[in-house]
């Protein structure tokens, strides 16, 4: 298996513009989560699917964020408008249950 | 909500030195508890994990120890190598993360 996938791998916006981050998780697994990554705030669950379905988003900074999951093998986290402090490294990752994530290898985002 | 601190935040070994980093959590429903690595432009890797019925795991040079009393667990890496340098992270009850441990091993 090619592991989790992300698209794109790096991000340049300016301020205000839509960002779609995407995610193919491994097949077969139940569970995707998307988490973001940056100096001051460390490693944040975001929100997380189970079978498609959102579970808990109340990782979800504000209104600007979504996240969908039309089916087993695609998920995307949009922003909109985008922020210059979201600038990070957005992971996506899956399992087959809440234990032993597989983590993609994350998309740099800067929003200038 | 979970609360999960991790200590120290940086570590330096000499190679062949043990490493250990500590967390602590503040829920007692927890029952999971991760340890992942993270190699520069990579994604976190789920190196070892242990159930709340276990008090310890090991496999090959990293071990995992539990005390749920005191709400701790710890990663304990032995005979450390170059290319264990790495930040490692621990986790609880809803994938709440510790800070990370910056852990360089000098050869």
């Amino acid at each position: 298996d090619a592991g989790v996938i992300q698209s794109p791998r790096h991000e340049v916006t300016e301020m205000g513009q839509e960002v779609t981050l995407r995610c193919k998780p491994i097949s077969g697994h139940d569970y995707l989560f998307w988490y973001r990554q940056t100096m001051m705030r460390g490693l944040e669950l975001l929100i997380y699917f189970n079978n498609n379905v959102p579970i808990d988003d109340s990782g979800m900074p504000e209104d600007r964020f979504s996240a969908k999951m039309p089916n087993a093998s695609f998920s995307t986290l949009k922003i909109q408008p985008s922020e210059p402090r979201d600038s990070a490294v957005y992971f996506c990752a899956s399992s087959h249950s809440v234990y032993e994530q597989y983590f993609g290898p994350g998309t740099r985002l800067t929003v200038t | 909500g979970e609360n999960v601190e991790q200590h120290p935040s940086t570590l330096s070994v000499q190679e062949g030195d043990s490493a250990v980093i500590k967390c602590t959590y503040s829920d007692s429903a927890s029952n999971y508890f991760p340890w992942y690595k993270q190699e520069l432009g990579k994604g976190p890797q789920l190196i070892i994990d242990i159930r709340s019925n276990v008090g310890e795991k090991k496999d090959q040079r990293i071990a995992v120890t539990l005390n749920k009393t005191a709400k701790h667990f710890s990663l304990h890496i032995t005979e450390t190598q170059p290319e264990d340098s790495a930040v490692y992270f621990c986790a609880a009850r809803d994938m709440r993360f510790g800070a990370g441990t910056r852990l360089t091993v000098k050869p």
